[in-house]
């Protein structure tokens, strides 16, 4: 079964400067798709970023990065210019073909003005 | 705008009483919905994968005859907690993904939070 893994409960980072949320996950498939979604107090989900596992290039959105490590299976999140509207609860989420999403456990940010 | 739209957004009811929450895709046709279940302070759980047509496909350890899940239309899933306790209070939330939009990930409704006294 695949699992994902967010070693970081909890981060905080000073407005302005840049932070990295950590994720890694299992998976015996060489073809999938793995997403970050934000959730903030609101608690709706919001697509923050995607990247299509047989693309070696790391996808970027504005301020969001990730670097991709389909080896490593890690999946990181760089956040730079960080913003006070940035602090939410933050999931890695993998999915394989059609299935469902398997998402990981969560990273708490803060944004320190 | 949003592309799935849940409701209700807020329940609270007495114990006993069955709950309907409805899933709608707004501008597409999803012929599979998913249902999760959020406790506070904890990741999103898969509750069951919704299939228009079709039996839903539960996850282990969910409760096939507590959360009843029906698709009858390409635009809607339905999720009834039926004769609902305490301890079924929770956030729940549903998503949806157009199948004909290849990587296209899943849009998620704004979420239900239901609350049983």
């Amino acid at each position: 079964a695949q699992t994902v893994t967010q070693s970081q409960p909890e981060m905080s980072v000073q407005e302005a400067e840049t932070v990295t949320l950590s994720c890694t996950y299992d998976t015996s498939e060489s073809d999938y798709y793995l997403f970050w979604y934000k959730q903030p107090p609101s608690r709706q989900m919001i697509l923050v970023i995607r990247q299509e596992a047989y693309k070696q290039q790391n996808a970027t959105e504005n301020r969001f990065s990730v670097n991709f490590q389909k080896a490593a299976k890690s999946f990181s999140l760089k956040i730079s210019d960080s913003q006070l509207g940035d602090a939410a609860m933050y999931f890695c989420a993998y999915r394989f073909g059609n299935e469902k999403l398997t998402f990981g456990t969560g990273t708490r940010l803060t944004i320190i003005p | 705008g949003a592309v799935v739209s849940q409701h209700p957004s807020r329940v609270i009811c007495k114990s006993g009483t069955s709950v309907k929450i409805e899933c709608r895709s707004l501008d597409f046709q999803a012929t599979t919905m998913f249902w999760y279940r959020q406790f506070p302070k904890q990741s999103l759980m898969l509750m069951a994968t919704s299939n228009e047509g079709s039996k839903a496909t539960y996850e282990q350890g969910v409760e096939k005859d507590k959360f009843l899940i029906n698709h009858a239309s390409l635009t809607l899933s339905t999720l009834t907690v039926t004769s609902a306790h305490p301890e079924d209070s929770s956030f729940y939330i549903c998503s949806a993904r157009d199948p004909g939009q290849g990587l296209q990930p899943q849009h998620f409704g704004d979420g239900t939070r239901l609350s049983i006294l």
